[in-house]
């Protein structure tokens, strides 16, 4: 079956600090690729997606990620974070090779940033 | 802005009653979906569906059912309440993307606990 993995369940960094999250994925082939947030008390939303094309994705609030096809992976990146970037961050993908429509999140990385 | 909305927020229901999560999308999302989200776990696919009167199983979906009469909306059944489906609940729905999945827009959850 289609997994995704986060290797960190929790985060714990100062502000200013750069931030990387790893995400793996067990399916080859076509996939679209997405990292989602939900910062405390709200509900998910975006921050970047992959379908084609340029690897290197830029996302909202500074936030980047690297589709690398021979490692399986999408690690979401951020130069410098913010206080207010405390949240928890999912990874999910989307694979032709899995049931079409089916998207499947990894288990989550909560994230604090400490002032 | 796309609205999903999950008709309760918060619920506490008794082993075996019977439970209906209701959620509704105006955005003529052909896409829907139920997930649910427990600590360390991220977000498990109950099931979802792709058009009116059609559905598939996820991930996990011994316990529940659902119905899809109309394009907007979604509900989540559950025929007896268990202990262990005291879980969030997270509707979503997306546009397709090639095939796949687009971007998923969340409602902002049910919280259920069986007692």
């Amino acid at each position: 079956a289609q997994s995704v993995s986060q290797h960190n369940h929790h985060v714990i960094l100062s502000e200013a600090a750069s931030l990387e999250l790893g995400c793996n994925y067990s399916y080859g082939g076509t996939v679209n690729l997405f990292w989602y947030v939900q910062y405390p008390g709200q509900h998910l939303q975006l921050l970047l997606k992959y379908f084609s094309g340029d690897p290197l994705v830029k996302g909202i609030k500074g936030f980047e990620a690297e589709f690398i096809k021979s490692k399986f992976s999408f690690n979401l990146r951020k130069p410098s974070v913010q206080w207010s970037d405390t949240a928890e961050y999912f990874c999910a993908v989307n694979s032709y090779k899995a049931a079409g429509n089916k998207l499947t999140f990894g288990g989550g990385t909560r994230v604090l940033v400490k002032p | 802005d796309v609205k999903v909305t999950q008709s309760s927020r918060y619920l506490v229901k008794r082993t075996g009653e019977k439970v209906f999560l209701e959620c509704v999308q105006d955005m003529d999302h052909e896409n829907m979906f139920w997930y649910r989200q427990d600590p360390g776990l991220g977000l498990r696919l109950i099931y979802f569906s792709y058009d009116v009167k059609m559905k598939e199983k996820g991930d996990i979906p011994e316990g529940y059912s659902v119905s899809r009469e109309k394009k907007e909306r979604f509900s989540l059944i559950l025929e007896s309440a268990s202990t262990n489906q005291t879980s969030m609940y997270l509707c979503a729905s997306s546009l397709r993307a090639g095939g796949l999945t687009g971007e998923l827009f969340f409602g902002e959850g049910s919280r259920l606990t069986v007692l």
